[in-house]
Parts: structure tokens; C-alpha cells; sequence
């Protein structure tokens, strides 16, 4: 129940495209959803977060849309630049409880 | 945004030694630090949850005396690796719980331990 999933586990996309990483849950007790974003060598960064009484959030080119009846929320990025390649690593929270992530998708946008 | 910086960023080690590293909160005081571990290409899985001034929760499976953790103030943790191996090769992380109510959780960048 402490779970998330996420897919695909690797993803190319041609530049200018919309990159779409999808993950779901089980514990509707999770209140806070981070995506991060992680280069090779380096530690995870955050990307954008959202709470569940919003259906959507949007910073620059990233959206996260929110599902709560699904138990399932999603990463776009837009206008993907080759910049963009990278991992990444959606999580959930409950409280002040501990991350926990997903697989991880790795983001591979061509050129 | 809050910045955690980690040290070293790369260590080798021969097996049998004891390494530490080091992970602080520049900006902010963290009352909680989390160490990860992470394998190429996997998630990060949750070592132990580090609390300033009593004893790091470690989750199943991690070996308390091999992996020290001290958490002695608010803006420093240090996860020591005893007597290392070659299996416990990895890239270790550590993160910082930010103040305030978001939340946020702020990661250092990552120390890469290598067990010849």
C-alpha cells in the first residue's frame, strides 16, 4: 500500500514534443506529491509538487495533473528540450512521514 | 531554494576501513535528515530518517552498526560506513526536511563511495 508506481520506465521524445510520465498509488492517506528531476552523479532536485485538493499545477513548461479518484498523477513537460534528459522520480508523502518514490523514468529527448 | 551540500562528493576506500560522510543544511535548520541509498539506475531507497539529538529510525533491512548515523545539531548529519566492503559500493544521499509547512524535502548532491 505504501507504493508508487510509475511508468515508463524510459521515454524518448523528439524536441518540441510533450513528455508524459505517469504514476499511481494505493494510500489515500498521501497528501503531498514532489516530482524530481536527477542528472547522472548528482542528487535528486525538485521539479514541482502538488497537494490533492488541486487538480492541477503548472510551472513553465511542467504540469503535474492529479487524479484523485484515480489515485494517479502525471508529469508533462512541454516544448521538451534536449536539456530536459534526465531521470525522473515521482514520490508521495503522508504527513511528516517519510518519500516514498517511484522507479524512476528515464528521459531521453532527441534532438 | 534551500541549499544541503554533502562531503565528500567521491570517496575510495579499501576494503575494511570506515569512511563518513557528511551532509549539512547551509541555509536552514533541519531538525530531520534522511539518508538514501541508490544503485545505477534504481530509485532511491530510504536508509534511515536521521533526528537531531536522539537516535536515526532505520528501516528494514539496514544494519544499524554498519551504517552509523549522528545527527548532532540542526544543521548536521553524518552516516559512517563501518568496516566497508565492495558490496557496499553506491552512491549514498542524504536530504533535509525544509522548515516552515511545505514540507519540502532539499537533497544533497550525492557522495559516490567506491570499495576496492
Amino acid at each position: 500500500q505504501q507504493q508508487v508506481k510509475q511508468s515508463p520506465q524510459s521515454l524518448i521524445v523528439q524536441k518540441g514534443g510533450i513528455s508524459i510520465i505517469n504514476c499511481a498509488y494505493e494510500n489515500t492517506a498521501f497528501d503531498y506529491f514532489p516530482w524530481y528531476q536527477q542528472f547522472p552523479g548528482k542528487g535528486p532536485a525538485l521539479l514541482i509538487a502538488i497537494r490533492p485538493d488541486v487538480s492541477e499545477k503548472k510551472e513553465g513548461r511542467f504540469t503535474i495533473s492529479f487524479n484523485k479518484s484515480a489515485k494517479q498523477f502525471s508529469l508533462h513537460i512541454m516544448d521538451s528540450q534536449p536539456g530536459d534528459s534526465a531521470t525522473y522520480f515521482c514520490a508521495a508523502r503522508e504527513g511528516a512521514q517519510k518519500l516514498v518514490f517511484g522507479q524512476g523514468t528515464r528521459l531521453t529527448i532527441n534532438p | 531554494g534551500a541549499v544541503v551540500s554533502q562531503h565528500p562528493s567521491r570517496v575510495i576506500c579499501k576494503s575494511g576501513t570506515s569512511v563518513k560522510i557528511e551532509c549539512r543544511s547551509l541555509d536552514f535548520q533541519a531538525t530531520t535528515m534522511f539518508w538514501y541509498r541508490q544503485f545505477p539506475k534504481q530509485s532511491l531507497m530510504l536508509m534511515a530518517t536521521s533526528n537531531e539529538g536522539s537516535k536515526a529510525t532505520y528501516e528494514q533491512g539496514v544494519e544499524k552498526d554498519k551504517f552509523l548515523i549522528n545527527h548532532a545539531s540542526l544543521t548536521l548529519s553524518t552516516l559512517t560506513v563501518t568496516s566497508a566492503h565492495p558490496e557496499d559500493s553506491s552512491f549514498y544521499i542524504c536530504s533535509a526536511l525544509g522548515g516552515g509547512n511545505s514540507g519540502e524535502l532539499f537533497f544533497g548532491e550525492g557522495s559516490r563511495l567506491t570499495v576496492l
